[in-house]
């Protein structure tokens, strides 16, 4: 079944220690990218890669890490955790640019 | 870098009526524009999408209109279901290897 995964679903932490929530696609996509969203602010891009190793910043890429190493995987990594990160996050994935995007079931992450 | 503002933030109708949901973006370079909508509780998903070469498409009871002059983009759906209750997201992508924008959403709840 063609899909992306996530994990963990939920995720409770606290400031400052490092967490990284996976994502994985099983579709050969080239484009990967997550997001976040917040009640009122919609979805907002964090990164986005065009291929492996082709990263680049969305709209709100402060305080994210991430990498392509291989084509299905594209994590994501909070250095340093901080409140302001508590959110929904979802991770999607396209054949190409400017493609359809098929989400992921999101993260739900709180930050303490 | 792009914006893109979407209108209303809620809407409310009767099962059966039409809804119209209209989106405007900043760049003029932006030239695929897709819709999602998210159920409750649910990832977003793809239900239409227009690329700049075309002023309007259509599937079924779900139209998407493209006025490239005036850089905005509506959905309109008719005769609403109470399944059509649910929160939709314009996207406006400029070109290719940036970042797609979201607008903030529009609730819509249809009523029987």
């Amino acid at each position: 079944e063609a899909q992306v995964t996530q994990n963990p679903r939920y995720l409770i932490t606290v400031t400052g220690k490092k967490l990284t929530v996976t994502c994985s696609q099983n579709m050969n996509h080239e484009y990967m990218s997550w997001y976040r969203q917040d009640p009122g602010l919609g979805l907002r891009q964090i990164y986005y890669s065009m291929n492996v190793e082709v990263t680049d910043k969305g709209d709100v890429p402060e305080g994210y890490k991430v990498s392509r190493k291989e084509k299905r995987n594209f994590p994501l990594i909070l250095e340093s955790p901080s409140p302001n990160q508590t959110s929904l996050y979802f991770c999607a994935s396209s054949l190409r640019d400017r493609g359809i995007q098929y989400f992921g079931a999101g993260t739900r992450l709180s930050v303490l | 870098g792009e914006n893109v503002e979407q209108h209303p933030s809620t809407l409310s109708v009767q099962e059966g009526d039409s809804a119209v949901i209209k989106c405007t973006y900043s760049d003029s370079a932006s030239n695929y524009f897709p819709w999602y909508k998210q159920e409750l509780g649910k990832r977003p998903q793809l239900i239409i999408d227009i690329r700049s070469n075309v002023g309007e498409k259509k599937d079924q009871r779900i139209a998407v209109t493209l006025n490239k002059t005036a850089k905005h983009f509506s959905l309109h759906i008719t005769e609403t279901q109470p399944e059509d209750s649910a929160v939709y997201f314009c996207a406006a992508h400029p070109q290719a290897g940036t970042a797609l924008i979201f607008g903030k959403g529009t609730t819509l709840s249809v009523s029987s």
